[in-house]
């Protein structure tokens, strides 16, 4: 069955550092794969996918993502940390059997210090 | 605005006492879902629909009902609530299912934080 790992429930940086949120996934077949962040009291927000094409992928508010199938990984990096960041993080996979069923990870809280 | 929104945002209520809460959709989307998160578990799919008068069951059915009578609306009832349904409750809709090598991004609502007492 696929699944999702997210490495940490909670990672703290601070202000200015590299970003670096895990996530490991299994999957039978090479899967959609997505970063959704979640602000407080608030819905979740597409950060960025890879369907197909480059691995490495950019998304919103300067996060990227490298699919590495090799190391069947996602890991999401954003180069320097704002206060804005502060939220939680969702990595999901999907299979690709067009019913679009979202498999999500438990999720990393971000806590970014002045 | 482009939206998906829920109600109510947030709702306590008791044991049996049966509940709807209600997702609709402004972007004619065919596809749209219901999800429940909680701690350490991260978002888990309950039923989702396909287009009008096509649901089908997702990872965490039991204790949930949905209809989706109309192409925007998709609520999801709970008909005797209990404890263990206590949890943050999520809608989302996307375009389609998608085809293969076609994946229509889904758009997720505000959430819906429910407590059953």
């Amino acid at each position: 069955a696929q699944s999702v790992t997210q490495l940490g429930s909670h990672v703290s940086v601070s202000e200015g550092a590299l970003v670096l949120l895990r996530c490991n996934y299994s999957s039978s077949v090479p899967p959609y794969l997505f970063w959704y962040v979640q602000y407080p009291n608030q819905g979740l927000q597409l950060l960025l996918k890879y369907t197909t094409g480059a691995t490495l992928v950019k998304g919103i508010n300067g996060f990227e993502a490298e699919f590495k199938k090799s190391e069947t990984s996602f890991h999401l990096t954003k180069p320097s940390a704002h206060m804005s960041d502060a939220a939680e993080y969702f990595c999901a996979l999907d299979m690709d059997t067009g019913f679009q069923k979202l498999v999500f990870g438990t999720g990393t809280r971000l806590l970014v210090s002045p | 605005e482009a939206q998906v929104t829920q109600n109510p945002r947030y709702l306590i209520t008791v044991t049996g006492k049966k509940l709807t809460v209600t997702c609709s959709q402004n972007m004619n989307h065919e596809y749209m879902s219901w999800y429940r998160q909680d701690p350490g578990l991260g978002l888990r799919q309950i039923y989702y629909s396909m287009n009008v008068e096509v649901t089908d069951k997702g990872d965490v059915p039991e204790g949930y009902k949905v209809s989706r009578k109309e192409k925007r609306n998709f609520p999801l009832i709970l008909e005797s609530p209990s404890p263990n349904q206590t949890s943050l409750y999520f809608c989302a809709s996307s375009l389609s299912s998608g085809l293969a090598g076609s994946y229509n991004e889904q758009f997720f609502g505000p959430g819906t934080r429910l407590t059953v007492l």
